[in-house]
C-alpha cells in the first residue's frame, strides 16, 4: 500500500536552532515528493519539491530536503529557524501513475520559541 | 503566475441549506482541479478530482450526491455542499493543475481555503 508518514506531530525548537522534520513514504513505484507549509486559516504554500535529479533540494525560506531512496525518506531541514517559521508542515507524495493525486502526511506542527 | 483563488473565504449557513464554494485559476488553464477537506489539526483529505468537462471522480467514502462538483470551464470549479449539517463544518481547500505561465506542468497550486461553519 502507498502511504506517507510524518513521524512527529509536534516539534518544539528554540529560535536560531536547527530543525529537521521527518517524512517517510511507502511505495512500490516511483514517487515525486513535496513539502508544504500552512499558516493558520490559510491554504498551502509549496516549500520545495523533488521530481528528479539531485537528491538535495533547496526551497524557499532557507529550507532544504534530501531524498533518500533506500530509506524512503524526504526529511525537511533548516539550519536556523525563526519565530516566523512557526506553522504546520505537510509532506506530500505523488505516486507515479497516480493521475497527479497527492497523498498528504498527517502534518508536523513546528513551534519556534524565543 | 499560478494563482488560485477561492470564494468565499468563510461562510456560515444554517443546517439543511446548501452552500456553494468557488475555485478559480486566475492566470492559467486548470485542466484538473482537486477538492480537499481539512478538519482542525488534521491533514488534508482528498475528496474528489475533476477534469474540465467531465464528471468528478470521488474518493471512497465521499458522498457524491452531497458534495456536488462542477468543472464547467478551464478556470472555474465549484463545490456545492447540499443539505449541510454541523458535521460538514470544515476547511475546504481546492487546488488546480494545468499549464501555468510559471511553474511546472502537473504541479498542484492551492487556493487559500474556505471555512464552512454549519449551525
Amino acid at each position: 500500500a502507498q502511504s506517507v508518514t510524518q513521524l512527529d506531530s509536534q516539534v518544539p525548537v528554540f529560535e536560531e536552532a536547527p530543525v529537521e522534520l521527518r517524512c517517510n513514504y511507502s511505495s512500490s513505484v516511483s514517487v515525486y515528493l513535496f513539502w508544504y507549509v500552512q499558516y493558520p486559516n490559510q491554504g498551502l504554500q509549496l516549500l520545495l519539491k523533488y521530481l528528479s535529479g539531485s537528491t538535495l533540494v533547496k526551497g524557499i525560506n532557507g529550507f532544504e530536503a534530501e531524498f533518500n531512496k533506500s530509506q524512503t525518506s524526504f526529511h525537511l531541514r533548516k539550519p536556523s529557524v525563526h519565530i516566523s517559521d512557526t506553522a504546520e508542515y505537510f509532506c506530500a507524495v505523488r505516486f507515479s501513475g497516480g493521475y497527479n493525486k497527492l497523498i498528504f502526511g498527517a502534518g508536523t506542527r513546528l513551534a519556534v520559541h524565543p | 503566475g499560478a494563482v488560485v483563488s477561492q470564494h468565499p473565504s468563510w461562510v456560515i449557513c444554517k443546517s439543511g441549506t446548501s452552500v456553494k464554494i468557488e475555485c478559480r485559476s486566475l492566470d492559467f488553464q486548470a485542466t484538473t482541479m482537486f477538492w480537499y477537506r481539512q478538519f482542525p489539526k488534521q491533514s488534508l483529505m482528498l475528496m474528489a478530482t475533476s477534469n474540465e468537462g467531465s464528471k468528478a471522480t470521488y474518493e471512497q467514502g465521499v458522498e457524491k450526491d452531497k458534495f456536488l462538483i462542477n468543472h464547467a470551464s478551464l478556470t472555474l470549479s465549484t463545490l456545492t455542499v447540499t443539505s449541510a449539517h454541523p458535521e460538514d463544518s470544515s476547511f475546504y481547500i481546492c487546488s488546480a493543475s494545468g499549464v501555468p505561465s510559471s511553474g511546472s506542468l502537473n504541479e498542484q497550486y492551492f487556493g487559500p481555503g474556505t471555512r464552512l461553519t454549519v449551525t
